[in-house]
């Protein structure tokens, strides 16, 4: 089965900072990759699918990027309600697997 | 579209539990629907997959104890959990696939399943 590794497991950053998460598939899914946001508490939410898209109603300050086996989520400017958790999730075919997650603080 | 997950509860181990969803809001039948859980301070686990024509999938973790099954009539999917285990104490999320991908575009509120004795 293909796994999905994210780093780094946790950030601490600035508000109005860029922040970068990693995702890496162990074989190609080409772009079957998905991005959610947890918040404390709360249930995940749909940020980006196809590795790029951004799910209607998500703010343009989040991107996706990658293809293959490397992927990227980039908050291009942090603000402190994108505190989370953020997940990645390959959807190519099953199993459909999630990768460590991602916790984002406000340094 | 709406998700309402239910029948999570206190078990002992070696116990079995039925969860259901009940889904509104769009044509159920025509998506594949899936389980999710969430172990206490932990990662999301995706569990298994139903497609709407029928096709099951399971997590290596819980294949020959869990048991997915929708009823298109009642916009409903279930889980029937056997041989429970302490490890499969989370908070177990119900979750819609967009149409003709299996991402998920709808989460239910989740129900919670503890395993102890």
């Amino acid at each position: 089965d293909i796994q999905m590794t994210q780093s780094p497991s946790s950030l601490s950053a600035s508000v109005g900072d860029r922040v970068t998460i990693t995702c890496r598939a162990s074989q190609g899914i080409n772009k079957f990759l998905a991005w959610y946001q947890q918040k404390p508490g709360k249930v995940p939410k749909l940020l980006i699918y196809a590795a790029s898209t951004l799910q209607s109603g998500v703010p343009s300050r989040f991107s996706g990027s990658g293809s293959g086996t490397d992927f990227t989520l980039t908050i291009s400017s942090l603000q402190p309600e994108d505190v989370a958790t953020y997940y990645c999730q390959k959807y190519n075919s099953a199993p459909l697997t999630f990768g460590g997650g991602t916790k984002v603080e406000i340094k | 579209v709406h998700l309402v997950e239910s029948g999570g509860g206190l078990i002992q181990p070696g116990g079995s539990l039925r969860l259901s969803c009940a889904a509104s809001g769009f044509a159920f039948g025509s998506y594949n629907m899936n389980w999710v859980r969430q172990a206490p301070g932990k990662g999301l686990d995706w569990v298994s997959l139903i497609t709407s024509s029928g096709n099951i999938y399971y997590a290596d973790s819980v294949k020959g104890r869990f048991t997915i099954s929708r009823d298109n009539v009642r916009n409903s999917l279930y889980l029937q959990i056997n041989s429970l285990r302490a490890e499969d104490t989370a908070v177990y999320f119900c979750a819609s696939s967009a149409y003709y991908n299996d991402y998920f575009d709808y989460w239910g509120q989740g129900t919670l399943v503890t395993v102890s004795s």
